[in-house]
């Protein structure tokens, strides 16, 4: 079983639609990634969450530590955050990475 | 402040061949590692360091070697390239010091080997 699992691994919303991704993860950690990379393009940090909630603009990153949880939700969608989104956990002194979600909006 | 640089963006090689893909960070950030990206199977780690001196393994280290002489550079070695080391290759850099904690990835490097 992999340490990191997200879900979906595919999403296909219409543009304007709220979107939720989810990370769960079976360590204990001292903080939780959020990444997006665009096709063909590099890899860039959204959120660092150790605690609570945080937001930027249309995301909203929220973490719950007891339930090894955390959610990326997109709110009002639009087809330019059709990316992966990569959640990451750093336990010990290593980064461990999910598989990724292919989010794909639709105009 | 150039962040992370990931240097070369593309590379054909040879099996057999060896090259160094180097990555190179001016934020003083003591983590640096290497991950490979495979279609379907996520970011994978090969190497990672916490500062320097100091590398360990990470999930698929085989045909890979690194070093870590300075806190600024982490190049990775492929001492004799075989067909399955096709991928993109990511450099990841972060401090665990700082409070913002944030994640910084080089451009990516594609290796082709034939």
């Amino acid at each position: 079983k992999n340490e990191v699992e997200q879900s979906p691994q595919n999403l296909t919303a219409q543009e304007g639609e709220f979107i939720t991704i989810n990370c769960s993860y079976s360590v204990g950690i001292s903080a939780l990634h959020w990444l997006q990379q665009h096709p063909g393009g590099g890899i860039v940090s959204l959120f660092m969450l150790s605690s609570g909630k945080k937001k930027h603009g249309r995301l909203i990153a929220t973490i719950n530590i007891q339930e090894k949880h955390s959610s990326l939700h997109i709110t009002a969608s639009h087809p330019r955050d059709s990316a992966v989104y990569i959640c990451a956990v750093e336990y010990g002194n290593k980064l461990v990475f999910g598989a990724g979600t292919i989010l794909r909006v639709k105009s | 402040n150039a962040g992370v640089t990931q240097t070369p963006k593309f590379q054909v090689l040879k099996t057999g061949q060896s090259m160094t893909l180097q990555c190179a960070q001016d934020m003083n950030h003591e983590y640096m590692s290497w991950y490979r990206q495979d279609p379907g199977m996520g970011l994978r780690l090969i190497h990672y360091s916490v500062g320097a001196g100091i590398t360990d393994q990470g999930e698929v280290p085989n045909g890979y070697n690194v070093s870590r002489s300075t806190t600024e550079d982490f190049p990775l070695r492929l001492l004799s390239a075989a067909p399955s080391q096709t991928s993109v290759y990511f450099c990841a850099t972060l401090s665990f010091r700082q409070t913002t904690g944030e994640l910084f990835f080089g451009e990516g490097s594609r290796l082709t080997v034939l």
